[in-house]
Formats: structure tokens, sequence, C-alpha cells
């Protein structure tokens, strides 16, 4: 769906760096999600967002922030990246009147070395 | 915690068979349930999904079942076809308040020719 975007798309980084993986939609969604994707384990939330002002942790936030810059925006940061965080990490978006629905981003290949 | 288990991890069926893909959840007051298809470097895509009043949801090849009582839900694809080849997640909200889903591990359905 072109319509989430996701910045970088792949990423190599060294043990102890910050990093920091962006999201932006055009769908005009209020809500936001990070998602990280392991092999055998499928999608697990990190942090989730309903609206500018209201950020929620996920079941695996151990590691990571987020920033909600803006309705269409939303960032996900790495303090300092160890390499269990080497992962393929999806945003996704939702909106209230079909809140259920999400519709995810491109993915961001992560490599932490 | 509240969990999603998802069998088979693996599915391989003869092309014009049919597969199927069976999900059990824990929360009692999940009210939707969303299937999402994911080809090989692709992002999550929905397919189907179905909410609690209902039984029964097809789109064509595809179906789903849900029997709230048992807290199981099925995908169904008939006529299977070698684009139907991809990695499937079940998914189900925690609570009834959606927007926050818990996703199963995944299964991955291959086609033989």
């Amino acid at each position: 769906d072109a319509d989430v975007t996701q910045t970088p798309r792949n990423r190599i980084t060294k043990t102890g760096k910050r990093i920091m993986l962006e999201c932006s939609q055009t769908k005009g969604h209020d809500r936001m999600y990070w998602y990280r994707q392991d092999p055998g384990l499928g999608l697990r939330l990190i942090y989730y967002s309903f609206d500018v002002k209201d950020i929620n942790k996920g079941e695996i936030s151990d590691g990571y922030s987020v920033s909600r810059q803006a309705q269409a925006k939303f960032s996900l940061s790495l303090e300092s990246a160890i390499p269990n965080q080497t992962a393929l990490y999806f945003c996704a978006t939702s909106d209230l009147a079909r809140e259920d629905t999400q519709y995810f981003g491109p993915g961001t290949r992560l490599t932490v070395l | 915690g509240e969990n999603v288990e998802q069998h088979p991890s693996t599915l391989s069926v003869q092309e014009g068979d049919s597969a199927v893909i069976k999900c059990t959840y824990s929360d009692s007051a999940s009210n939707y349930f969303p299937w999402y298809k994911q080809e090989l470097g692709k992002r999550p895509q929905l397919i189907i999904d179905i909410r609690s009043n209902v039984g029964e949801k097809k789109d064509q090849r595809i179906a789903v079942t849900l029997n709230k009582t048992a807290k199981h839900f099925s995908l169904h694809i008939t006529e299977t076809q070698p684009e139907d080849s991809a990695v499937y997640f079940c998914a189900a909200t925690l609570g009834s308040s959606a927007s926050k889903i818990i996703f199963g591990s995944g299964t991955r359905l291959s086609i033989r020719p």
C-alpha cells in the first residue's frame, strides 16, 4: 500500500549505535503502530499511538522508544542497538471509523552487527 | 497474557486442492478476526476478516469460519493456485475495543504444481 511509507528500507548498523526508523502515511489515519517480525514468531507489537498525544507500549517495548511528530508521522528509535534487535520492522495504520483494519508499510530490514 | 495459536506452521497442497489453516484465541472478549497474506519480501496484506456477530464469511475462493464458543476460527482456500503460495497470519483483537491486535505465528503455504 503506497500510502504508508517507511525509511530506510534496509539498514545495517553496529552494536551500541542509535538508529531511527521513520514511518509516514497519507491515508489520514489517526492510529499508527510499530511491529517487529522474526521468523516463526509472527508480528509482535512494539508501540502504538491512537493520536499525536497518545503513546502506548506494546508487548515488546523494552529497548525501543517512539515519537509521534504529527498525525502522519510515527518514528521508532533504538537508543543503543543490540544484535537481537535484528529483524524486519513494519509500521501500520488504522482509522477510528474502521479501527480494526490495519494497513502495513513496506517494512525496514534492520541488521545489528 | 492473551495469545493466538496458529496451526499448521507449514502446509503443502496440490494445486487445485483445498487448504485449511486454524487458529485459536484466548481472549473471550475478542470481536474481530482478520487474516493477512504475506508474499515473500512483501508487506502483510488483509485478505479477509470476520466479526463476532457472524459465523462465516466468503470471498470468492477464500472463506473464514468462526466458532466463538470454542474460540477458534479457520481460513479455507479452495481450488488453490500457485499465487496462493505465501505466509498467512491470523489475528484477533485484544478485548472488544479493537485497534490492538495479536497475531498468530504464521503458516507457510506452498502449492505444488
